[in-house]
């Protein structure tokens, strides 16, 4: 089956603690992107990236970094500078490149972090 | 500056009448419109998507919805509602101008049996 996965569905952070949220896809996707989901809030940009070894931040990107070093792969790591990371975390892949950030996405199931 | 509102957070219809969701938009450029649905706890899922072909776009599980440029709207649209159909649903704008994605604030579907 293609698809993104997300590990794991809910991760529990303590104070201080960075702590990573992986995202894997094997839809052959160039771009990949990671978004943060509050209630009613919709979803907002966090970093996006459109080829291997490049990433973009988006528009809530402090306290956050990510890696691309494979194509499938595009993991997300909450650090401790992140001072309200509760919240849903949703990864997404699209074709990429010529459509930019345009294009279709298509979604993980997402993970669900809360800070204890 | 591109934004999109999503006119109603909270939309109730009763199983087999029609649903209307509403959202207006503003882009700068030449806006790529989607709308995407997500049941409790998952993820998103393309509904339909619009790019400057057809003004009328029809999507899966028979939604459809009508860009008016005239008046920045992009409303979804469905003539007989499911129970399957409740869910939250997000109108979202992209412009190529400014490599920018901006998801409205979602408006949740209730339907009454």
């Amino acid at each position: 089956d293609g698809g993104i996965t997300q590990s794991p569905k809910y991760l529990f952070r303590k104070e201080g603690q960075n702590v990573t949220l992986s995202c894997e896809q094997n839809l052959n996707h160039d771009a990949m992107y990671w978004y943060r989901q509050d209630p009613g809030q919709g979803l907002r940009l966090i970093y996006y990236s459109q080829i291997v070894n490049d990433f973009q931040k988006g528009d809530i990107a402090e306290g956050y970094s990510v890696s691309r070093e494979k194509k499938e792969s595009f993991p997300l790591t909450v650090t401790s500078a992140q001072k309200n990371p509760t919240a849903f975390y949703l990864c997404a892949s699209s074709m990429g490149l010529a459509g930019g950030i345009q294009e279709t996405q298509y979604f993980g199931p997402g993970t669900r972090l809360l800070v204890l | 500056a591109q934004s999109v509102t999503q006119l109603d957070s909270h939309v109730s219809v009763s199983e087999g009448t029609p649903v209307l969701l509403r959202c207006n938009y503003s882009s700068s450029y030449s806006p790529s419109l989607f709308w995407y649905v997500q049941h409790p706890n998952k993820g998103l899922q393309l509904l339909l998507k619009y790019t400057s072909a057809a003004t009328l776009v029809k999507g899966i599980n028979g939604f459809e919805a009508e860009f008016k440029k005239s008046e920045t709207s992009f409303h979804l649209t469905k003539p007989s509602a499911h129970m399957s159909d409740a869910a939250e649903y997000f109108c979202v704008v992209s412009d190529r101008g400014d490599d920018k994605i901006i998801f409205g604030k979602g408006t949740r579907l209730h339907i009454l049996p």
